[in-house]
C-alpha cells in the first residue's frame, strides 16, 4: 500500500470492555512496532514484531495488552478491559527492516484515537 | 536500558531566527538517532537522522549534530518558518536493546511570524 494504515481511526468504548486495534505495515516490510502516545506526551513504545520471529513484548504495560501479527503483516493490538487511563493514541510504525540491523526508517500510521469511558 | 532526555519542552523563535533541540542518552552503545516531526493531529514524520559513525549530517534547513564522547545529539532548523511549528522527537536505538527506539519527550516549537 501507500503508507501504513490503522483502523479504527476513533474508538469509544466503555471502561471494562475490550477494544482490538488493527494496523496495516507499508508492503515488504518486516518490522512493525507498535507505540502509545498520551496526550502531549511522547512516545511509549508497546512491542515489536520482526518477520515470523517472537515478538518484542518489553514495552507491554500490564498483562491485559496483547498483540498478534499474521503471516508477518497486519497486526491487531488487543486491550482487556480497558481501564481510562488507557485512553491515547496508539500508533504503528513499519520498516523495511527493524532493529539494529541499521536502523530502518520507520513509517507511522495515522493512529488509533482510544477514548476509555 | 537507554534513557533519553530532550530540552527544551516548548520553544518559541521569531521567524528566520534558528532553533536547537538537544537531546542526551545514556547507553554509549545506541547506533542510530533519528528526528521526528509531529504536526497537531498528525502522524510523527522522520525529518533526519545521523548514525554514530559520523558527527553531523545536514539536509537544506535541518542538520543533526552528535557528540558520542559527551553522548548528546542536537536538531538544527535554520531560517525557520511557520511551517516549522510542531512537536520534535528524537530517538535512539542500541543494540544493547535490540528492537526499542527510545523516544525523548518532544519539543513544541512555535515559530512566530
Amino acid at each position: 500500500g501507500a503508507g501504513v494504515s490503522q483502523s479504527p481511526s476513533n474508538k469509544v468504548t466503555e471502561k471494562g470492555k475490550d477494544v482490538e486495534l488493527r494496523c496495516d505495515p507499508i508492503s515488504g516490510h518486516t518490522a512493525l512496532y507498535w507505540y502509545r502516545q498520551s496526550l502531549g506526551q511522547g512516545l511509549e513504545f508497546l512491542i515489536y514484531f520482526q518477520g515470523n520471529s517472537a515478538p518484542d513484548k518489553s514495552g507491554l504495560p500490564s498483562d491485559r495488552f496483547s498483540a498478534e501479527r499474521t503471516g508477518g503483516s497486519v497486526s491487531t493490538l488487543t486491550i482487556q478491559r480497558t481501564q481510562q487511563e488507557d485512553s491515547a493514541v496508539y500508533l504503528c510504525a513499519s520498516s523495511l527492516r527493524g532493529g539494529t540491523s541499521g536502523g530502518g526508517t520507520q513509517y507511522f500510521g495515522p493512529g488509533t484515537r482510544l477514548l476509555v469511558l | 536500558g537507554e534513557n533519553v532526555e530532550q530540552h527544551p519542552s516548548t520553544l518559541s523563535v521569531q521567524e528566520g531566527d534558528s532553533a536547537v533541540i538537544k537531546c542526551t542518552y545514556s547507553d554509549s552503545a545506541s547506533n542510530y538517532f533519528p528526528w521526528y516531526k509531529q504536526e497537531l493531529g498528525k502522524r510523527p514524520q522522520l525529518i533526519i537522522d545521523i548514525r554514530s559513525n559520523v558527527g553531523e549530517k545536514k539536509d537544506q534547513r535541518i542538520a543533526v549534530t552528535l557528540n558520542k564522547t559527551a553522548k548528546h545529539f542536537s536538531l538544527h532548523i535554520t531560517e525557520t518558518q511557520p511551517e516549522d511549528s510542531a512537536v520534535y522527537f528524537c530517538a535512539a536505538l542500541s543494540p544493547n536493546t535490540g528492537n526499542q527506539f527510545y523516544f525523548g519527550t518532544g519539543t513544541s516549537l512555535t515559530v512566530i511570524p
